[in-house]
């Protein structure tokens, strides 16, 4: 069985520019997590799904964040425009129920120049 | 949900059991306790859940004592592999939302 998978590995785009993180969960997972560690600090919950819903996006940090999930399968995180302290690794985790564990992805390191 | 903390870092040899506590003073009443391990460049992993007492799986033990204000994650006879950073959380499974809360983590190094 495949695990979550991450796309890209590795992003570096300059401050002001437009950047799309792709998630693709575990295959009949409904419930799909974003959280990210910046530099130096802990790994922080962003957002999570039920399926196409957004069921609590209180980490989000602003509004230049946007997470979708269209049709309730993967999910993309838009960051527009970044900004420097943007940098960091951006996970995506999944879990089949909320009494699940959640299965980690490897993450998108982005670097924000 | 209730803060943890936990050791920043260990340092161990192979073969030899680790034992990583982690305090919860705060625990609440429906709180469980879980260990996630991160490797370098990967995403967490869970490793183990617990409510009290004990629970031992393929990976590893968890103890809980009574008053259920801290855990001790159990490592037996590691290896070079085990070398990575271990997250202890604290909180309940059925909240709205089930957000993981990671502290800074206990970094094991393992050394030959």
């Amino acid at each position: 069985e495949a695990g979550v998978t991450q796309f890209p590995s590795h992003s570096v785009i300059e401050k002001g520019q437009t950047v799309t993180l792709r998630c693709d969960p575990i295959s009949g997972h409904d419930n799909l997590y974003w959280y990210r560690r910046v530099m130096g600090k802990e790994i922080k919950f962003l957002l999570h799904f039920v399926k196409e819903s957004k069921q609590d996006e209180s980490g989000m940090p602003n509004n230049r964040f946007l997470a979708e999930r269209t049709g309730g399968t993967y999910s993309t995180l838009k960051v527009q425009p970044a900004e420097l302290e943007d940098s960091g690794v951006y996970f995506c985790a999944s879990s089949q129920s909320r009494d699940n564990e959640q299965f980690f992805g490897p993450g998108t390191r982005l670097t924000v120049l | 949900l209730a803060k943890t903390t936990q050791p920043i870092s260990m340092d161990s040899y192979e073969g030899q059991e680790v034992n990583i506590t982690c305090s919860h003073n705060n625990i609440a009443t429906n709180d469980y306790i879980t260990w996630y391990q991160q490797f370098p460049s990967q995403g967490p992993r869970f490793i183990i859940q617990g409510y009290k007492t004990k629970v031992t799986n393929e990976v590893a033990s968890l103890f809980i004592p009574a008053d259920r204000k801290s855990s001790t994650l159990s490592l037996p006879r590691v290896s070079l592999s085990d070398t990575a950073v271990y997250y202890c959380l604290v909180g309940a499974l059925s909240y709205n939302t089930d957000k993981l809360i990671f502290g800074t983590g206990t970094r094991l190094q393992v050394f030959p």
